[in-house]
């Protein structure tokens, strides 16, 4: 079926660290994005991705359209404890019209250590 | 910096009861939708909407389920008659019209609904 699969689902870093998570899937997407949830509110646009292949950073973030169209990589360099939170990637399905419905992957918990 | 925003935060509603979500888009946004999140699991689609109609929606989405549009601001999800695995968060997302490549979603604070 139409699934995203992240990971790691946990991560638990010291304060400076630099942090990896990544999504792949069997289907192809034609945007993915990554966000940012913390407790209680909704998910917060970081980084949005169009083209296979395309390298975009956002400040400590940096995120890659895989050149397949099936994967997607978030990096934060030099983490700090206000990244804690919970980050998603979503993606559009290619061919799924223009309805623009996002898929999710089940979310990477990261845990910042002063 | 425009921002959907979302209404009430938490509604608490007895089995069976009718409950309404509401939400109001960013202003110059063309498409909206509404995706829900149980506790600890991902978010899920519900449904999108565009033009005065139901674009795509998701198996989640029964007959229980409806969305409207009444005026030109605020979008609203009702469920007819809630049932306990209607406990999650709502969250209501909207986008612009995708001239290139815009096609990002923004989405609201959400609205936790609690059914007893």
């Amino acid at each position: 079926g139409q699934q995203l699969n992240q990971s790691p689902q946990s991560m638990f870093i010291q304060e400076g660290e630099d942090v990896s998570m990544n999504c792949t899937s069997s289907s192809i997407f034609n945007t993915w994005l990554w966000y940012k949830q913390e407790p209680g509110e909704g998910p917060v646009l970081l980084i949005a991705l169009y083209k296979a292949g395309e390298l975009t950073s956002n400040g400590r973030l940096t995120a890659q359209f895989g050149i397949t169209r099936k994967d997607s990589f978030l990096n934060i360099s030099a983490s700090i404890p206000s990244d804690v939170g919970i980050y998603f990637c979503a993606g559009q399905l290619i061919g799924s019209g223009n309805t623009g419905k996002l898929i999710f992957g089940q979310g990477t918990t990261l845990q910042v250590k002063p | 910096e425009p921002e959907v925003t979302q209404t009430p935060s938490h509604q608490v509603t007895q089995m069976g009861q009718e409950v309404i979500l509401r939400c109001v888009p960013i202003s110059n946004h063309l498409y909206f939708y509404w995706y829900r999140q149980i506790l600890g699991q991902k978010v899920e689609f519900l449904v999108s909407f565009y033009n005065n109609e139901i674009s795509e929606k998701s198996e989640i989405f029964d007959d229980q389920f409806s969305v409207e549009r009444p005026d030109g601001s605020n979008f609203t999800l009702k469920i007819r008659s809630t049932k306990l695995e209607d406990s999650a968060m709502y969250f209501c997302a909207s986008r612009p019209l995708a001239r290139g490549n815009t096609d990002t979603q923004y989405f609201g604070p959400g609205t936790r609904l609690t059914v007893l």
